[in-house]
């Protein structure tokens, strides 16, 4: 059974990048839809990134352009997330989820989550 | 501020039927997607496309959508239901957009 393994917890100071990992342990990401979503304590869910598949290149959210990058190396099964210029407001816990493309179109069931990396932003 | 508009909290008795909705989604009819989460836990995909269930989601979950809103149904509910609730579609830019999330509690 394919799991979605993320990386450990991180404290970063403002200013720093945080790097997180997650590796689809069991199985791949070829020919899957990959986003980042974090959630800031007690907050909502938030849209980082993806990647479709069928567009070749990760697409990211305006709020984020810039810092993040998003990237998957296959040969390891391991796609990844960088964010940079890191502030308080960036403290958060950040998922991983794969997802099932659809109707023959770019659409994804991202139906397979990592169990989270909690990122902490001080000085 | 969220770009999809969802109610902050429902709630129910076991057994009831209760509905979520979600305003505020593209006229381009993107796709809609809801997602439950166990406070502490990862998101668990409950309907992907509108209405269609990812293997193992029981049908007392259904999702339907019209013009610029969508619902999510719980009928027979359950005391394990209870759990935040998100919707969630793209923007014009294709990227994906989340409501801000419906705590349902399980009278």
């Amino acid at each position: 059974q394919v799991q979605l393994v993320q990386s450990g917890a991180e404290v970063k100071k403002p200013g720093s990048s945080v790097k997180v990992s997650c590796k689809a342990s069991g199985g791949t990401f070829s020919s899957y839809a990959i986003t980042w979503v974090r959630q800031a304590p007690g907050q909502g869910l938030e849209w980082m990134g993806a990647f479709f598949p069928i567009f070749g290149t990760p697409t990211y959210a305006q709020k984020f352009h810039g810092r993040v990058t998003i990237n998957v190396d296959e040969s390891t099964s391991t796609a990844y997330m960088e964010l940079g210029s890191l502030k308080s407001e960036d403290t958060a816990v950040y998922y991983c989820a794969r997802g099932t493309t659809y109707s023959s179109s770019w659409y994804a069931a991202f139906d397979l989550w990592g169990q989270g990396t909690m990122v902490t932003v001080s000085s | 501020q969220s770009v999809l508009t969802q109610p902050p909290s429902v709630s129910g008795a076991p057994g009831q039927r209760v509905t979520i909705s979600c305003t505020g989604i593209s006229s381009a009819g993107y796709d809609v997607n809801w997602f439950q989460q166990v406070p502490g836990t990862a998101p668990k995909l409950l309907i992907y496309g509108d209405y269609n269930r990812p293997s193992g989601v029981p049908d007392r979950f259904s999702g339907s959508k019209s013009g610029t809103s969508a619902s999510l149904a719980i009928t027979g509910l359950q005391p394990e239901d209870e759990a935040d609730y998100y919707c969630q579609s793209y923007d014009p830019s294709l990227n994906g957009v989340f409501g801000g999330g419906t705590k349902l509690t399980v009278l």
